[in-house]
């Protein structure tokens, strides 16, 4: 069973635009929420994260938004640029499993 | 600040073949995970280390995957005898603190094809 979603496998920006990549989860249990970027042939490299304390976080051009009501978190890049393509990884952490569960992925691409 | 190293970067096996994989965390990080990667899915956590002690490996697959952390530092993931579905990349990952939703810096991954 899939406890973190990310729906949508790609997603296509122009450069300058807001780029939205959305994540889903289903246990109200998960109390820490992080995104995480991965570029070809390199690991994922920590984004961005925020706590079930708070409904937004920003940093820069990143701003992660938690709905826990509707169990749903987004990450906001504005303004995007071509370096922010990449796959964004959406992980849900909780004390009570003591790990990290990431989504499938969204892959951004965002062209000039 | 090095990253954290990971060998080999790419290995292609046949079915029924033993495989290892190594790991050098960054300097200093007591907390040690392997995820493993198939096409199309987010890392799945394998096993994590707390220095050389195991903390949790629920999710590997113990009677084919084996993993060690001799002396709190380099660990190495096995396979023995690997099968189609391991095809994946196997990433490593630590953390300087124990426990909690702390960063986690991943290595590049070592790319595994079982034929």
């Amino acid at each position: 069973d899939q406890q973190v979603k990310q729906n949508s496998p790609s997603l296509s920006v122009q450069e300058g635009r807001i780029s939205i990549l959305n994540c889903d989860y289903t246990n109200s249990m998960f109390d820490y929420f992080l995104w995480y970027k991965k570029y070809p042939a390199e690991g994922p490299t920590f984004l961005i994260s925020i706590s079930s304390i708070k409904d937004k976080n920003e940093d820069g051009r990143f701003t992660v938004f938690l709905n826990k009501s509707a169990k749903h978190l987004s990450l906001h890049i504005v303004p995007s640029q071509p370096g922010d393509s990449a796959v964004y990884f959406c992980g849900v952490f909780s004390g009570g499993y003591n790990k990290l569960i990431f989504g499938a992925g969204t892959r951004l691409a965002v062209h000039p | 600040e090095a990253g954290v190293a990971q060998s080999p970067r790419y290995k292609i096996i046949e079915k029924r073949q033993s495989v290892a994989f190594w790991c050098n965390p960054i300097s200093g990080h007591a907390t040690l995970y392997w995820y493993q990667q198939i096409l199309g899915q987010g890392p799945k956590l394998l096993i994590q280390f707390q220095n050389n002690g195991v903390v949790d490996d629920s999710q590997l697959p113990k009677d084919r995957f084996s993993a060690e952390r001799l002396k709190g530092v380099d660990s190495t993931l096995k396979i023995q005898p690997a099968k189609l579905e391991d095809s994946a990349v196997y990433l490593c990952a630590s953390s300087l603190v124990a426990g909690g939703p702390h960063e986690q810096f991943f290595g590049p991954g070592t790319r595994l094809t079982v034929l």
